[in-house]
């Protein structure tokens, strides 16, 4: 049973424009909340990260919010720029340590310019 | 500062034939986590080292199997490989810092492409 959602397997945005990323999951014990960017070839990278006891983390141009009550956290990229066009995944740790990661599957983001 | 390092970059081997990957934390790290990424799976987490140590671990069957050296490098061993095992196999590192009540990012090497034939 997957336990991190990413029900939007790709997502298209135009140069300049909010992208929205969403993720939806089923643990209430989940205490810690990642995102990572992924390109081919390549492992992920971190970008932005949010502690359950928060309901938004802002990191330059990436915004993550998180709705406890609803099970699910979006990833805001304002303004989106071609270079953001990767692969996004949702993550989510029941461990402080965060070391023990439970993926999404990931949204394929598109920006086109 | 270098990033996390795996060796061999790619892989071709048979089913039945065993595996071992390698993976060099970033210096000072002394967490290293291991995943499978497929297709169809998406990022699995297999299993967690941190001072020689199990600390967590996946749901894989036993045949997949690690460990972590005195100087943080680790190693993962498939045995009896199967075509499912085909993937890409993720290490990550982070500090964990004893005591700390934040939580450490991750940093993921580039990965281990497995071609099970």
């Amino acid at each position: 049973d997957q336990q991190v959602k990413q029900n939007s397997p790709s997502l298209s945005v135009q140069e300049g424009r909010i992208s929205i990323l969403n993720c939806d999951y089923t643990n209430s014990m989940f205490d810690y909340f990642l995102w990572y960017k992924k390109y081919p070839a390549e492992g992920p990278t971190f970008l932005i990260s949010i502690s359950s006891i928060k309901d938004k983390n802002e990191d330059g141009r990436f915004t993550v919010f998180l709705n406890k009550s609803a099970k699910h956290l979006s990833l805001h990229i304002v303004p989106s720029q071609p270079g953001d066009s990767a692969v996004y995944f949702c993550a989510a740790s029941v461990d402080q340590a965060g070391t023990a990661l439970i993926f999404g599957k990931g949204t394929t983001l598109s920006v086109s310019s | 500062k270098a990033g996390v390092t795996q060796t061999p970059r790619y892989l071709i081997k048979t089913r039945g034939q065993q595996v071992t990957l390698s993976c060099s934390p970033i210096s000072g790290h002394r967490s290293v986590s291991w995943y499978q990424q497929t297709p169809g799976q998406g990022l699995q987490f297999l299993f967690e080292y941190f001072s020689e140590t199990q600390r967590n671990k996946g749901n894989f069957p036993g045949r997949f199997s690690g460990r972590q050296f005195s100087n943080s490098r680790s190693e993962m061993n498939v045995s009896t490989l199967e075509l499912g095992d085909s993937a890409l196999y993720l290490c990550a590192s982070s500090l964990l810092r004893t005591g700390s009540t934040s939580t450490d990012t991750q940093y993921f090497g580039p990965g281990t492409r497995l071609t099970v034939l």
